[in-house]
């Protein structure tokens, strides 16, 4: 079993749609909760960095935690086509960072 | 900004040939790795450093080695290439050890025929 797992998609969208990524992990040693947003032929760049369980919102995304069920996600409001990119959930204990394999997403205009 | 750049975007090399992937950060950082990046599963570290002349394993080393003269730049090398290391390899530095403050270059696409 893999330490996190991430449901590859493709999920596609209509613009102005309000989406959903998740991700489950079977290591409650995890601390912090990361989201990583990779468009195509690019490296990843950090979207959102949570630490606790909860809510944490920056503009139109929405990082959520709950460490007892192990599951995070992330929410997209009014989605855009400029959205459309792979979304990894990444997680890390002591230094051990630990990345999904990455949810791509297609927002059609 | 912080700027990790991959000098060699895509690459097309032999089976047995020697490949070098070079990466340079300009933000002073002391902590540096190399991940591939393969559909369906994700990043996998292969090496990191943190210190110049300091390396350790990741989790996939086999067939790899890498050189950090200068604490600027982190080699990754293939001494004896396979078709099995066709990937995308990603550089990233980081300012401490968390994923927080972690930063990826844009990748260097291998292909071994």
């Amino acid at each position: 079993q893999k330490e996190v797992e991430q449901d590859p998609g493709p999920l596609s969208v209509p613009e102005g749609a309000i989406v959903s990524l998740n991700c489950t992990y079977s290591n409650s040693a995890f601390q912090y909760f990361m989201w990583y947003r990779q468009y195509s032929r690019k490296g990843p760049e950090l979207l959102m960095y949570t630490y606790s369980s909860g809510n944490k919102e920056d503009g139109r995304f929405t990082a959520q935690v709950d460490k007892s069920s192990k599951y995070i996600s992330l929410f997209i409001r009014d989605s855009q086509p400029s959205d459309s990119a792979t979304y990894l959930c990444a997680m890390e204990y002591g230094n051990k960072l630990v990345f999904g394999a990455g949810t791509i997403l297609r927002v059609k205009s | 900004d912080v700027k990790v750049t991959q000098s060699s975007r895509y690459l097309v090399k032999r089976t047995g040939e020697k490949v070098f992937l070079e990466c340079v950060q300009d933000m002073d950082h002391e902590n540096m790795f190399w991940y591939r990046q393969d559909p369906g599963l994700g990043l996998r570290l292969i090496y990191f450093s943190y210190d110049v002349k300091m390396k350790e394993k990741g989790d996939i080393p086999e067939g790899y080695s890498v050189s950090r003269e200068k604490k600027e730049r982190f080699s990754l090398i293939l001494e004896s290439a396979s078709t099995n290391q066709t990937s995308m390899y990603l550089c990233a530095s980081s300012l401490d050890r968390g994923g927080n403050t972690i930063y990826f270059g844009e990748g260097s696409w291998l292909t071994v025929v």
